[in-house]
């Protein structure tokens, strides 16, 4: 079945550049998503990429697509504290209604 | 525009008992999806709902029940309350069912079951 892994935690120093890493096992997938989720909040969609994109780029977030090596990274430059939070990555392919997510990478920005 | 509303924002029940979870979607939107978010891990699906019928069940028990109303707006049922069903609710809408429907979250009902 579908399995999405993502690394636990990430810290950084305000204005540094982030990247957080995603792979997932299923190569029919389609859509790939990038998810932000502040502390008892819901889901926020912060970008997503069609999977015959290798990059996508959208103010502060680039997001690049290896899709040979079903690998997905977020990039956030210039970090700020307010993007501490929890970032999920989450994918969805044909035949299928759902996104399956990772268990998400929690992003610390320290001073 | 309002985003996806969800009610209530906080529960707590004990075991066996059941509970009925309240979605509102994005105006214009006519799918509705659950998931269940337990602490520390990423969002399972539970069901999708496009159009008033079911389109997607996820691996949950058949406690689990859902429907839409002809406004789009959707319950989740949830019976026989388990310590394990203590998680985040989440609700998604999205314009349609398909595959190339972004879904766009709530902010979730937090349930507790003592």
């Amino acid at each position: 079945g579908e399995d999405v892994e993502q690394s636990l935690f990430l810290s950084v120093r305000e204005g540094d550049s982030s990247v957080i890493n995603c792979t997932y096992t299923d190569s029919s997938s389609t859509y790939l998503y990038w998810y932000k989720q502040e502390p008892g909040a819901g889901l926020q969609l912060l970008t997503y990429i069609f999977s015959n994109m290798d990059m996508k780029q959208d103010q502060r977030l680039t997001v690049l697509l290896n899709k040979k090596d079903k690998h997905l990274s977020l990039r956030i430059a210039d970090t700020q504290t307010g993007d501490s939070a929890i970032y999920f990555c989450a994918e969805s392919g044909p035949g299928r209604r759902a996104l399956t997510f990772g268990s998400g990478t929690r992003l610390q920005v320290q001073p | 525009d309002a985003g996806v509303t969800q009610s209530p924002t906080h529960l707590i029940k004990t075991r066996g008992q059941q509970v009925t979870l309240r979605c509102s979607p994005i105006s214009g939107h006519k799918s509705v999806s659950w998931y269940q978010q337990v602490l520390g891990q990423g969002p399972q699906f539970i069901f999708q709902y496009y159009e008033k019928e079911e389109r997607g069940r996820g691996n949950f028990p058949d406690r689990f029940s859902a429907r839409q109303f002809p406004n789009y707006s959707s319950e989740l049922n949830v019976n026989a309350l388990l310590l394990g069903d203590s998680a985040l609710y989440l609700c998604a809408s999205s314009l349609g069912g398909g595959l190339a429907d972004t879904q766009y979250f709530g902010p979730g009902t937090r349930l507790t079951v003592l």
